[in-house]
């Protein structure tokens, strides 16, 4: 069965570094998005990206994230300068279209900010 | 804001059916009801979605009553690995975006 893949798995890092979170999601879907879950708290939705543009961002959202697909598999989160607040569960998904609220996530990546 | 209720937590025993309740009083005519899931901190997985009628598949069954006021999920003999927090999301398709918005969900435990 296809399924988005995640690395790293787990990242640590200082305060103050630029992080990149990468995902491959599944071939033939053509919605990406990004959801982080900070501990004990809720899945909270950050950005989603369509036609190698953001079709919808939240306020979590801000200038020192970005996201990009550099080739025609990966799709990426960057965080620019890490924050403590930063740490958290990072999850990319994917889905076929926007006309349907399935969305396939993967495993996430566990982001560390020290 | 929540557009969905959920009871905090849940136990069932293994073997028996867990019904999991949601209410969406302010549901608009054009919103679906989604219930995904999360195990211990993986990533949600999508288990089924319905607009008006009640719909099954491999993973369970989902009752929507006739005002869609309320849906309850159904995992028919629920075993101990569907011990999760489950979400009731209501969407609706078709838009752009395809932002969900999780609220605290459900944790189902079950129990042997």
């Amino acid at each position: 069965e296809p399924e988005v893949t995640q690395t790293p798995s787990h990242q640590v890092t200082q305060m103050g570094q630029e992080v990149i979170l990468r995902c491959v999601p599944i071939s033939n879907h053509l919605y990406f998005y990004w959801y982080r879950q900070i501990l004990g708290q809720k899945v909270e939705f950050l950005v989603s990206f369509y036609n190698n543009e953001i079709s919808e961002k939240s306020e979590i959202f801000d200038d020192q994230f970005s996201v990009e697909r550099p080739d025609g598999s990966n799709f990426t989160l960057k965080i620019r300068s890490t924050k403590l607040e930063d740490s958290a569960m990072y999850f990319c998904a994917s889905s076929e279209g926007s006309y349907t609220g399935e969305l396939f996530f993967g495993e996430g990546s566990r982001l560390t900010v020290l | 804001d929540a557009k969905t209720t959920q009871p905090p937590s849940m136990d069932c025993a293994e073997g028996r059916a867990a019904n999991l309740p949601c209410n969406h009083s302010t549901i608009s005519g054009n919103e679906y009801v989604y219930w995904y899931r999360q195990i211990h901190s993986q990533g949600p997985q999508y288990i089924i979605h319905g607009l008006k009628n009640n719909e099954t598949n491999e993973m369970a069954s989902l009752i929507i009553t006739e005002d869609r006021k309320s849906s309850t999920l159904i995992l028919p003999h629920a075993t101990l690995r569907d011990t999760a927090v489950y979400y009731c999301i209501v969407r609706v398709d078709g838009n752009a975006g395809n932002m969900l918005t999780f609220g605290g969900g459900t944790r189902l435990m079950v129990k042997p």
